[in-house]
């Protein structure tokens, strides 16, 4: 079965700390995707990887960064958390090249910067 | 940018009762998705239509696709108290890239009385 793995359930971290947010899947997939989720605004798309070290910026990149130093494992970065940072992290995985295939998602960080 | 918005935001229905839910996009897809989400949790894959598919069938889910007209619709049957969650649609656009990045809406919350 596929598995998309976070590295935290919930994190709290203070206004101005370098956060990092850690996604492993294990199916061997291509594409690797960040998102946040806020209340009312369904998933916004923060960043994607379709290759080791390649990234693209997606909707809300403002404040983020993102690693692809390996396959499985695609990191997410705050440089400097700010308190509008506060949300529900998402990320995901698919296989490359075909269509029609569904994403997998973690079960997400939770994330609190105060 | 959201693609997909659902209708209704929220629903509430007595277990046994039909529940069915709406999304409307805005351009030419390969596909539409549906997810599941429980509470705190992450998204979990329902059902994928193709473009050049009306309607498909899993189990109690039955999903519609209107090219023409922009619109999907997903009507879970028989509805029990486990199916209390949020129901999100994606999009697969035509001009996402190979990593086929999707679209999602706000999601519909979906409450099933006991």
């Amino acid at each position: 079965d596929v598995k998309v793995t976070q590295s935290s359930r919930y994190l709290v971290k203070r206004t101005g700390e370098k956060v990092f947010l850690e996604c492993v899947q294990d199916m061997d997939h291509e594409n690797m995707f960040w998102y946040r989720q806020d209340p009312g605004l369904g998933l916004r798309l923060i960043y994607f990887s379709y290759d080791v070290k390649m990234k693209e910026k997606g909707d809300i990149p403002e404040g983020y960064s993102v690693s692809r130093e390996k396959k499985e494992r695609f990191s997410l970065i705050l440089e400097s958390a700010s308190t509008n940072q506060t949300s529900m992290y998402l990320c995901a995985s698919s296989p490359t090249g075909r269509r029609n295939q569904p994403q997998h998602f973690g079960d997400g960080t939770r994330l609190s910067i105060l | 940018s959201q693609q997909g918005e659902e209708d209704p935001q929220a629903l509430s229905i007595q277990e046994g009762e039909n529940a069915t839910m709406n999304c409307s996009y805005k351009t030419s897809i390969n596909n539409l998705q549906w997810y599941r989400q429980n509470s705190g949790r992450g998204l979990v894959h329902l059902i994928l239509i193709r473009s050049n598919e009306r309607e498909k069938h899993s189990g109690r889910l039955r999903v519609t696709l209107d090219t023409s007209k922009k619109s999907s619709s997903l009507l879970i049957t028989a509805s029990r108290a486990a199916d209390t969650a949020s129901y999100f649609c994606a999009t697969d656009p035509i001009s996402s890239g190979s990593a086929r990045q999707l679209t999602f809406g706000s999601g519909t919350q979906l409450t099933v009385l006991p």
